[in-house]
């Protein structure tokens, strides 16, 4: 059973900080994590895809990085603004089995 | 293309009801996943399909739940007879992963319907 674990469940940050939060996965049979953006009302969109251990990804001010080898991803947000407040999902996908699996988000909340 | 569309968008019914969710995905796509969305469980796996064939139910939770995909553009998620307990947002998701000797040629991001919220007094 692939278990998917996001922390911390929920996150207060002031408007102009940076913040970061972690997903983690098993390492074995790793094939590619995805992180999503939730917000209110709406559906999950995909921010990235992840495949290479060290990868970096990056748009505007939110960066992500993955560590295959000990099962970790990082998102970061950089000045975080009001428009930043929602839910960030990540999801693995096993190659062998199609099964997309999510870990049960980070809140985040941005104060004025 | 418009998207995964979804339908209905809210439905309320009685306990004991037939409820019918609808979803089609994005044309082309060759994946397609049904989620549900409770505060306890976040989003959580239902069922799946590749290429219109049920890949993987084990996430249904009980012989209630039925899903369909009787071709590429269309699939239903029906509850027989629904409960209380069955409240609760359902996503339909689609994605391409395409495949080549066996292995994904893609890692498949899914693009999400907007949801049926469905009340089960």
């Amino acid at each position: 059973i692939l278990n998917v674990e996001q922390s911390p469940q929920s996150l207060h940050v002031q408007e102009g900080d940076s913040t970061n939060f972690t997903c983690s996965f098993p390492s074995s049979n790793f094939y590619a994590l995805h992180w999503y953006r939730w917000e209110t009302a709406k559906s999950p969109e995909a921010l990235f895809v992840m495949t290479l251990n060290g990868d970096e990804k990056k748009k505007g001010r939110i960066s992500a990085t993955l560590n295959t080898k000990e099962g970790y991803s990082y998102l970061y947000i950089k000045g975080s603004q009001p428009e930043d407040s929602a839910t960030y999902l990540c999801a693995c996908p096993m190659n062998r089995d199609d099964k997309i699996i999510f870990g049960k988000g980070t809140r985040l909340h941005i104060l004025p | 293309d418009a998207g995964v569309i979804q339908s209905p968008r809210h439905e309320v019914t009685e306990m004991g009801q037939e409820v019918t969710l609808r979803c089609k995905p994005i044309s082309g796509h060759d994946y397609l996943f049904w989620y549900r969305q409770t505060m306890m469980r976040g989003l959580e796996l239902l069922i799946y399909f590749n290429n219109n064939v049920p890949i993987d139910d084990s996430g249904m939770p009980e012989d209630r739940f039925s899903a369909k995909m009787p071709n590429a553009s269309f699939s239903t998620l029906k509850i027989q007879p629904s409960e209380p307990r069955d409240s609760a947002v359902y996503f339909c998701a689609s994605s391409f992963r395409g495949r080549a000797s066996g292995w994904a040629t893609n890692t498949g991001e899914l693009f999400f319907g907007e949801g049926s919220r469905l009340t089960v007094l």
